[in-house]
Order: C-alpha cells, then sequence, then structure tokens
C-alpha cells in the first residue's frame, strides 16, 4: 500500500511565521505534489514536484514555495503566514507515467491567527 | 481554461438506492479519470480509475466513461448511510502533463 504522512494533523501559527508542512512517501514515486482546499474553490495545485531538486509552479504558488532534497521528502514553505493562508494543507504523490493515481496524505489543518 | 464541473449537492437518496454521480470536463484530450471519495476533514481516497469509454466496475461502484460526449459518471449501488461523503472528480488533460484538475466535488447523503 501506498503510504503518504504528513509532520502535523493540526497546527496554529501566527502573523509572521515561517512555517515548514512536511510531506513523506514510501512508494518511490517520481511526482509529489502540494494542494490547499477551501470550502467552495475545491483542490487547488500550489507546487509540483517531478525530480528531486525540480519543481513547478502550481496555480496560487503566491506566498509559499517548496523544497525536494530527497525523492521522498517534499517541503512547503509558507516563508511568511498570513490569515488567509488558514486552509487544509495535503500533500500527493504519484508516479510518473502520465495521469497517475495521486494518493493523498491525511493533510494538515492549517490555522494562522 | 481546463475545467471539470460537479453538481454540488447535496444529492440526497434513501438507503439501498443507487446514487448518480456526474462530472463534465472541458477538453477532449483527456486521458485519465477518477473518483475519489472524502470524508468530512479527511483527504480523498481513490475509488476508482477509468482510462476507456465504457463501464468499469468494482463492487457496489460502477464508473461510466463517455468521452464523445465529455462526462464521466460514478454509480453506487445499494447505497449504505457510510458512503455519505463529497465525491470528487479528477481529470488528467494531455497537455498537462502528470497533473489532475479536480472538480469541486458532489456532496452525497444517504438517508437510513
Amino acid at each position: 500500500d501506498v503510504k503518504v504522512t504528513q509532520s502535523s494533523r493540526y497546527l496554529v501559527k501566527r502573523t509572521g511565521e515561517k512555517v515548514f508542512l512536511e510531506c513523506v512517501q514510501d512508494m518511490d514515486h517520481e511526482n509529489m505534489f502540494w494542494y490547499r482546499q477551501d470550502p467552495g474553490l475545491g483542490l487547488r495545485l500550489i507546487y509540483f514536484s517531478y525530480d528531486v531538486k525540480m519543481k513547478e509552479k502550481g496555480d496560487i504558488p503566491e506566498g509559499y514555495s517548496v523544497s525536494r532534497e530527497k525523492k521522498e521528502r517534499f517541503s512547503l514553505i509558507l516563508e511568511s503566514a498570513s490569515t488567509n493562508q488558514t486552509s487544509m494543507y495535503l500533500c500527493a504523490s504519484s508516479l510518473q507515467h502520465g495521469g497517475e493515481t495521486q494518493y493523498f496524505g491525511p493533510g494538515t489543518r492549517l490555522l494562522v491567527l | 481554461q481546463k475545467e471539470v464541473e460537479q453538481n454540488s449537492g447535496p444529492l440526497s437518496v434513501p438507503e439501498g438506492a443507487i446514487a448518480s454521480l456526474n462530472c463534465t470536463y472541458s477538453d477532449r484530450g483527456s486521458q485519465s479519470f477518477f473518483w475519489y471519495r472524502q470524508y468530512s476533514g479527511k483527504s480523498p481516497e481513490l475509488i476508482m480509475s477509468i482510462y476507456s469509454n465504457g463501464d468499469k466496475e468494482d463492487g457496489r461502484f460502477t464508473a461510466q466513461l463517455n468521452k464523445a460526449s465529455q462526462y464521466v459518471s460514478l454509480l453506487i449501488r445499494d447505497s449504505q448511510p457510510s458512503d455519505s461523503a463529497t465525491y470528487l472528480c479528477a481529470v488528467n488533460y494531455e497537455s498537462s502533463g502528470d497533473k489532475l484538475t479536480f472538480g469541486t466535488g458532489t456532496r452525497l447523503a444517504v438517508r437510513p
């Protein structure tokens, strides 16, 4: 079974703090993704990585950065958290064969005060 | 803009009935189609994937794909209260590489 884990289920941070969200997958998947999910807006792609040190901006990259130093690990960084970044953050991974199934981690619910 | 459209619902069905969930997409150059189930407060989990026209059955679930009409549907037979969740449709557009485009989901409520 594919396993995708995320470092925290719930996180509370203050405005202006630097926030790190970490995702680890154990299936040797090439692709990893970070989404945020908000009511009525669905899943929106923040960043995508297709290989170590390789990344591609998604639909809403502003205010976020990412790091992929190892194949199994993909980090999302909020350089200076703002209240409009309060959301559910979901990590996913997939094989790299064009349109493969994405497997999701449990999600991190982030509250920025 | 490549889109995936779903009726947000809620779709309410009695226990034991067939629930029919629909999804339309905007680009004929689409290759892979997925249905995910998401319980409140949880992450999406894959129910089914479908790649070619026609029906694909897995237990109580049947996915139907019609590429000419650009729609994909999910039928849930003998609906159970435990099926109450939001169902997300996702499409891999050919021009998007390995990325998926998700619909906003249909909320299904199964009444005991």
